[in-house]
């Protein structure tokens, strides 16, 4: 049981590139989320997903796109990367929402753009 | 703007000892607090979660206190050891929304 996988662990992209950060759960999970992790401040949500066909913004969302490919995977893209996304990324499940339920995290993403 | 503030930002203790962190929130209406231990380099691990009706709960070594009326919570460390260097992070939700509100964690570092 491998919980909540994220890949990649670490990149680097120049402003203006573009990349799709993936991530998976094998917990059977219905909802999954998005997050960033920036220096002094707490974890924003990005984008959420209660369940598989379903996606909704969170409190950051613009610069993102996601898609909940099914019910395991749910990406995080970035289409036009700037210096303000250098962050650390996190994915997160759990088992319906998070009224209270607990969240799983990855490993986190750790992407800085130049 | 519902906030999560958390204190000390930082604390160093000598292994053994005991330590406690303090959240305070203005999320409204309240719903419930959990909290987290971050360890460097990895996702966020749950330690509690506390509903309203709730005022304390334990997980090994780790004790959870709230009060709802004034809105405080805080996390209790027992004989701390070296794996408890960690950011704890505290997070209320709101019965309002969908989002999670994250306090920006207390480092707590453990030497010998």
């Amino acid at each position: 049981n491998a919980g909540v996988t994220q890949t990649p662990k670490f990149q680097v992209l120049k402003t203006g590139q573009s990349m799709t950060l993936q991530c998976a759960q094998d917990m059977n999970h219905n909802s999954m989320y998005w997050y960033r992790q920036d220096p002094g401040m707490g974890l924003r949500l990005i984008y959420y997903s209660a369940s598989e066909g379903t996606t909704d913004k969170g409190e950051v969302p613009n610069g993102y796109n996601v898609s909940r490919l099914n019910k395991r995977e749910f990406s995080l893209r970035l289409e036009s990367a700037a210096p303000s996304q250098t962050s650390v990324y996190f994915c997160a499940s759990s088992a319906r929402g998070p009224i209270t339920d607990t969240q799983y995290f990855g490993p986190g993403t750790r992407l800085t753009v130049l | 703007k519902n906030q999560v503030e958390q204190s000390p930002q930082s604390l160093i203790i000598l292994e053994g000892k005991n330590c406690t962190l303090q959240c305070n929130y203005t999320v409204s209406p309240f719903s419930n607090l959990r909290w987290y231990k971050q360890d460097t380099g990895r996702g966020p691990v749950s330690l509690t979660i506390m509903t309203f009706s709730e005022n304390t709960k334990s997980n090994g070594r780790y004790t959870a206190t709230l009060d709802a009326d004034t809105k405080q919570s805080s996390l209790h460390i027992t004989a701390s050891q070296l794996s408890d260097s960690a950011s704890y992070i505290c997070v209320v939700r709101s019965n309002s929304g969908y989002a999670l509100n994250f306090g920006k964690g207390t480092s707590l570092l453990v030497t010998p």
